[in-house]
């Protein structure tokens, strides 16, 4: 079974504007990572939030955390063409679990 | 600096035969896993190996086993192919040693396997 659900599922967007999507999960975890995958290809790693932080950045991308609601959110900002991809957020159980639990994707296309 | 590596990049095997997949980690990684991603969905986690021992697994039959070598590269076996292990096969490497919170996993780029 998935440990990670995403949402939306797929998502359509026109280059320029923001991508946002969210991940949602079910247990205590160590830390949340978000994944890109183009066309079936490798997981092109992003970012790596730990569970004792809220927010993190990277270049055009935002990623927030709440162990509260068990959730996460990724934001895409001024979106480009090359950002049409899926997008996966990955989880690593507490206390010592190190295997990463995957959801489904979002599929992201960002229309010229 | 290289960073994680597969082979072969496809391959085309019939039911009932064996497959070895192959992976070389990042510079400076000690650990590697490995998933399995079917079409449409998210990888599945298979097994991971962290000095030269499984460490963990994943819900995967015996016909899955790996090897994890001294230089920390790994291998992936798959005895008595099935059509249903058609997948996308993909390695991680990170760097268990430093602990929990530096679990950050990088992927190679695959072996798209196809069983007849």
């Amino acid at each position: 079974s998935q440990q990670g659900e995403e949402d939306p599922q797929a998502l359509s967007i026109q280059e320029g504007e923001n991508a946002t999507m969210n991940c949602s999960y079910k247990t205590s975890i160590n830390n949340l990572q978000w994944y890109r995958q183009n066309s079936g290809r490798g997981l092109v790693h992003l970012i790596l939030i730990r569970s004792n932080e809220r927010e993190k950045h990277s270049g055009r991308l935002r990623v927030t955390l709440d162990t509260s609601k068990k959730s996460s959110s990724l934001l895409i900002t001024a979106s480009r063409a090359a950002d049409t991809a899926s997008y996966f957020c990955a989880t690593d159980e507490r206390p010592n679990d190190y295997k990463l639990s995957f959801g489904a994707g979002t599929t992201v296309t960002v229309r010229a | 600096d290289a960073g994680v590596t597969q082979s072969p990049t496809h391959l085309i095997k019939t039911r009932g035969q064996q497959v070895t997949l192959r992976c070389s980690p990042k510079s400076g990684h000690d650990t590697v896993s490995w998933y399995q991603q079917a079409l449409g969905q998210g990888p599945q986690f298979i097994f991971q190996y962290y000095e030269e021992e499984e460490r963990q697994r994943g819900n995967f039959p015996d016909r899955f086993s790996g090897h994890q070598f001294p230089n920390y590269s790994s291998e992936l076996n798959v005895n008595a192919l099935l059509l249903g292990d058609s997948a996308l096969y993909l390695c991680a490497s990170s760097q268990l040693s430093r602990g929990a919170g530096y679990n950050e996993q990088f992927f190679g780029p695959g072996t798209r396997l196809t069983v007849l």
